[in-house]
């Protein structure tokens, strides 16, 4: 069965260096999306995307966030200044449809901001 | 503005039943039910459309209630496996940016 994929599993950084996480949607899926959960804390959305644009996004995904679709494959989470506050699970998407469609979701980068 | 979820933890014994609640402020285009088990990513349950529909998934159904802006879940003979925290996420309509509720944690006991 088709999954979504994301690595690294586990990124540790020091405040203020830059990230990037990855994700590997499911190959026919259009929609995309990233979330983080705070341990112990609920999901929160933090952007979706489709046809190489960003559709929506919430008040927590400022300027330092930024997501690419490089190639065909691969989409990514760029964080550019880390913060101790970006400590986090950030969760990757994807779904077939947006509103309606299913998301699965892949199975996280544990990101850890010393 | 996140949906409210009620309630907020439940500890059950296999084969009882359950009912999760989430409720939003606003008009609701869709709602989306997840499953997360600690340490795991959520895992996708069920949509509901808005239309008052109701589906169901085995010995787990989901009803959406538009006029209240009210989802419920609803958990019959509860399996060991239902063990985890149950997140609703809701798209209002215009929009697609998914917010999920406050969660419930739901145990169930042997």
């Amino acid at each position: 069965e088709p999954e979504v994929t994301q690595t690294p599993s586990h990124q540790v950084t020091q405040m203020g260096q830059e990230v990037i996480l990855r994700c590997v949607p499911i190959s026919n899926h259009l929609y995309f999306y990233w979330y983080r959960q705070i341990l112990g804390q609920k999901v929160e959305f933090l952007v979706s995307f489709y046809n190489n644009e960003i559709s929506e996004k919430s008040e927590i995904f400022d300027d330092q966030f930024s997501v690419e679709r490089p190639d065909g494959s691969n989409f990514t989470l760029k964080i550019r200044s880390t913060k101790l506050e970006d400590s986090a699970m950030y969760f990757c998407a994807s779904s077939p449809g947006q509103g309606i469609g299913t998301q699965y979701f892949g199975p996280g980068t544990r990101l850890t901001v010393l | 503005q996140q949906p409210v979820q009620s309630p907020q933890a439940v500890i059950l014994r296999e084969g009882e039943d359950a009912v999760i609640n989430c409720s939003s402020s606003k008009a609701l285009y869709s709602v989306h039910w997840y499953r997360q088990k600690h340490g795991e990513a959520p895992v996708f349950l069920m949509i509901l459309l808005k239309g008052g529909e109701q589906k169901g998934h085995e010995k787990i159904s989901a009803s959406f209630n538009e006029k209240k802006q009210q989802s419920s879940l609803y958990l019959t003979a509860s399996q060991l496996s239902y063990s985890g925290t149950y997140f609703c996420g809701t798209a209002t309509s215009g929009t697609y940016k998914y917010i999920f509720g406050t969660g419930t944690r739901l145990k169930v006991l042997a």
